[in-house]
């Protein structure tokens, strides 16, 4: 049971480049986020999407945007890289609002 | 503004030298509290939810109890492989989503 699955691990991005991370959940879970964490400022939530085919901002959403591709997958795309999204990515998904997160290994992005 | 406060930062134990780790909260409709566990370089990993003033759980070196402001993590007996961050999060009525707190940093030296 491979739980949260996240791709990629690491990235090395130069300023205004895009890319997609992708996650994708095997627990059948109908939400699923994105937060960002950075040292000294802890986890902090970027999007979330309480069910399939709804998405909502989180703290901190600026320059990010989301897609609910379908129960088990939720990505996040940077459209145009800046040296501030700089960060490590976690994905997580949980059974409803009441029950536990659980979170991916990560993606380590760097924008340079 | 809902917030989550942990408190120390960082701590230093010896083995066998029993502490607790502490999580003071504000925040309006209250759906939970969960700790969590983070190794470097790895996500984190669950531990415990709380629910209720008065409740407890325990796992292992690890209990976990809330009050209706603040938690704390007990950690009895504790051995290097308890050395890692501990996270302490609430999950809030009207969004379902958690809210973090920085952390506290765990180091038990042999």
């Amino acid at each position: 049971n491979a739980g949260v699955t996240q791709t990629p691990k690491f990235q090395v991005l130069k300023t205004g480049q895009s890319m997609t991370l992708q996650c994708a959940q095997d627990m059948n879970h109908n939400s699923m986020y994105w937060y960002r964490q950075d040292p000294g400022m802890g986890l902090r939530l970027i999007y979330y999407s309480a069910s399939e085919g709804t998405t909502d901002k989180g703290e901190v959403p600026n320059g990010y945007n989301v897609s609910r591709l379908n129960k088990r997958e939720f990505s996040l795309r940077l459209e145009s890289a800046a040296p501030s999204q700089t960060s490590v990515y976690f994905c997580a998904s949980s059974g409803g609002w009441n029950t536990e997160a659980f979170f991916g290994q990560g993606t380590r992005l760097t924008v340079v | 503004e809902d917030q989550v406060t942990q408190s120390p930062e960082a701590l230093r134990l010896q083995e066998g030298e029993s502490s607790s780790l502490n999580c003071s909260y504000t925040v309006s409709g209250l759906r939970g509290l969960f700790w969590y566990r983070q190794d470097p370089g790895k996500g984190p990993e669950f531990l415990f939810t709380l629910y209720s003033a008065g409740e407890e759980k325990e796992k292992e070196r690890l209990k976990a109890t809330l009050t209706k402001k603040e938690s704390f993590l007990h950690i009895t007996a504790p051995k290097p492989e308890d050395s890692a961050t501990y996270l302490c999060a609430v999950r809030r009525g009207s969004q379902g989503n958690l809210i973090f707190g920085k952390g506290t940093k765990l180091s038990v030296k042999p």
